[in-house]
């Protein structure tokens, strides 16, 4: 089945900085690839996703690359605000898209 | 809406006990789908489905069942519930079948002593 690996598994960065987490996949089938925010206690949220026909997406702050070739995906968090701290998971599409494989997280934490 | 909603929020099971949590959505979703979520291992899929009357296994199914008789309700039992099964549940639906956006029930916090 499909693996998904996702690091760094903790990322601590000062206000107002970028931040990257990257994600590599074992499917070269796998064809959406979704990022997810929790807060602490809350359930995830979808904050961008992309699909394997388009190389990057951005929205405002947030953008999302997609290296098919190398299969590897990465989020880029630009001008990072306290709000932005929160678990980050990646995960990737497979079986048709009916199974969504997540990456283990990755700890974000914006320091003032 | 109240989107997607879960029952209960907290569970504590002995060993060996049944239980059945609940899931139902109010968006008229074909795709619904169960995940645990454990410290350090992201969230992992248990069952799905694609529509009333159709499910299918995640990636670890084993302990869990699952049936789907209406679009709007997808309960996930545990037969005979171990410590392993200590975890965090999510349930998620989606209008398109897993290639779009998941929205997740509140969560529903299960102890096996």
């Amino acid at each position: 089945g499909e693996n998904v690996e996702q690091h760094p598994s903790t990322l601590s960065v000062q206000e107002g900085d970028s931040a990257v987490i990257k994600c590599t996949y074992s499917d070269s089938a796998s064809n959406y690839f979704p990022w997810y925010k929790q807060e602490l206690g809350k359930r995830p949220q979808l904050i961008i996703d992309i699909r394997s026909n388009v190389g990057e997406k951005k929205d405002q702050r947030i953008a999302v690359t997609l290296n098919k070739t190398a299969k590897h995906f990465s989020l880029h968090i630009t001008e990072t605000q306290p709000e932005d701290s929160a678990v980050y998971f990646c995960a990737a599409a497979t079986g048709g898209g009916n199974k969504l494989t997540f990456g283990t997280g990755t700890q974000l934490k914006v320091e003032l | 809406n109240a989107g997607v909603t879960q029952t209960p929020k907290f569970q504590v099971l002995k060993t060996g006990q049944s239980m059945t949590l609940q899931c139902a959505q109010d968006m008229n979703h074909e795709y619904m789908s169960w995940y645990r979520q454990d410290p350090g291992m992201g969230l992992r899929l248990i069952h799905y489905s694609v529509g009333a009357g159709i499910t299918d296994q995640g990636e670890v199914p084993n302990g869990y069942n699952v049936s789907r008789s209406t679009t709007e309700d997808f309960p996930l039992r545990l037969l005979s519930a171990a410590p392993s099964q200590t975890s965090v549940y999510f349930c998620a639906s989606s209008f398109l079948q897993g290639i779009g956006e998941l929205f997740f029930g509140e969560g529903s916090r299960l102890t096996v002593l």
